[in-house]
């Protein structure tokens, strides 16, 4: 059985800090990892993926996500927020469908 | 190349109707995957055609169904609404095994009253 946890519902951070977001998995076999993000009233869009082999992974407008097997870790980050990154960010683990995470929502402050 | 096209994106339905969702995915993908979005559950899995065959299927009562065509176009019916069916339903199209990247469709928003 697969699944993903994302530790904190809403975070907050000021415009120019920086972004982490939480995500634990738990998969029986070796994992499909996917961060997704939303914006208001629109679909998922694809921030990165680890499938195989290197385990920092960069997405697209700055994010990066480290794969860390021993800590069953896959978490989001930025080094420095952006306005337009507020948004609902999803944690995704593949097994013969995406098992989303419940989301955190990101507010960034002026 | 398009992305993936869902139909309508608003819908306002009242209780015990039936409702047909569409979903168009990216040209030459086969897999499509349909979510259900809600506040209170998240994002749930429906169910996921492969080549006009349903492969997988959520925990989603009878009255939620699905097909595919040969073109690898989706539809979603939901009969017998229910004001607890009031969700974004989401479509995701994947070109052949699921756990290659999945792209997703902007959304119908169905609203039961």
């Amino acid at each position: 059985a697969q699944s993903v946890t994302q530790l904190g519902s809403h975070v907050s951070v000021s415009e120019g800090a920086l972004v982490l977001l939480r995500c634990n998995y738990s998969s029986s076999v070796p994992p499909y990892l996917f961060w997704y993000v939303q914006y208001p009233n629109q679909g998922l869009q694809l921030l990165l993926k680890y499938t195989t082999g290197a385990t920092l992974v960069k997405g697209i407008n700055g994010f990066e996500a480290e794969f860390k097997k021993s800590e069953t870790s896959f978490h989001l980050t930025k080094p420095s927020a952006h306005m337009s990154d507020a948004a609902e960010y999803f944690c995704a683990v593949v097994g013969n469908q995406f098992y989303f995470g419940t989301g955190t929502s990101l507010t960034v402050i002026p | 190349k398009a992305g993936v096209t869902q139909t309508p994106r608003y819908l306002i339905k009242t209780r015990g109707q039936q409702v047909t969702l569409s979903c168009s995915p990216i040209s030459g993908h086969r897999s499509v995957s349909w979510y259900q979005q809600t506040p209170g559950q998240g994002l749930q899995f429906l169910f996921e055609y492969f080549s006009e065959t349903q492969r997988n299927k959520g925990n989603f009562p009878g009255r939620f169904s699905g097909r595919q065509f040969s073109n690898s176009r989706s539809e979603m019916n939901v009969s017998t609404l229910e004001l607890g069916d009031s969700a974004l339903y989401l479509c995701a199209s994947t070109f052949g095994d699921v756990a290659t990247e999945a792209f997703f469709g902007q959304g119908t928003r169905l609203t039961v009253v």
